[in-house]
């Protein structure tokens, strides 16, 4: 299948820094990539739709100011996590689509934040 | 109705088991179907994609319903290594993944 990275996989950060996190797709061009929060026991749930070289789509309930994303280019999204809460502590999870077919997606290894 | 069911489990299996999930799925023009695997603090894994005419991967082995709108997957000869969380993955369009919320198999030696 194909690959995605993501970067950090674990970060540690005090309460009111800003965490970026990095996913890149390794093999593919991905036109549109997805962010998902999953904390634990819990089901993956989608943050936002990350779309090449235009803003992204946010989920009902996710703040676009707090949770800044970047798709800068057709392999690299970012998620910004900015003045983080211990709340924010979770685990982050990004994918990205092939774009034809049926539109398989593929994950990062994810990013476990937690915010002291 | 939620837009993709399963039962949570946990499925408790003897090694060599066959087992089987069901997943249903509320929008009839759902267009893909996919099954993922999911190991305790790890990322989703595509297992498998589900095609209308069913297919099958070694011991696993998935069907499409269109009719009743369900998708299951049955693992044979069960393995310790297939212990984890399995997604059942619906895409109604060209809209991101909807999950279900997996159903948790155990298989005990």
């Amino acid at each position: 299948g194909a690959v995605v990275s993501q970067h950090p996989s674990w970060v540690i950060c005090k309460s009111g820094t800003s965490v970026k996190i990095e996913c890149r797709s390794l093999d593919f061009q991905a036109t549109t990539m997805f962010w998902y929060r999953q904390f634990p026991k819990q089901s993956l749930m989608l943050m936002a739709t990350s779309n090449e070289g235009s803003k992204a789509t946010y989920e009902q309930g996710v703040e676009k100011d707090k949770f800044l994303i970047n798709h800068a280019s057709l392999t690299l999204s970012t998620l910004t996590v900015t003045s983080a809460h211990p709340e924010d502590s979770s685990f982050y999870i990004c994918s990205a689509r092939v774009p034809q077919g049926i539109y398989e997606q593929y994950f990062g290894p994810g990013t476990r934040l937690t915010v002291t | 109705r939620k837009e993709v069911e399963q039962d949570p489990g946990p499925f408790n299996v003897p090694e060599g088991a066959t087992v089987a999930f069901n997943c249903t799925y509320s929008n009839s023009a759902s267009q893909s179907f996919f099954w993922y695997r999911q190991d305790c603090r790890k990322e989703p894994k595509l297992l498998m994609s589900v095609y209308s005419s069913g297919n099958e991967d070694g011991r696993f082995t998935a069907q499409l319903n269109r009719a009743s709108q369900y998708i299951s997957l049955l693992i044979r000869d069960s393995k310790l290594s297939d212990s984890a969380t399995y997604l059942c993955v619906v895409i109604p369009g060209n809209t991101p993944l909807v999950f279900g919320k997996g159903t948790r198999l155990s298989v005990i030696a």
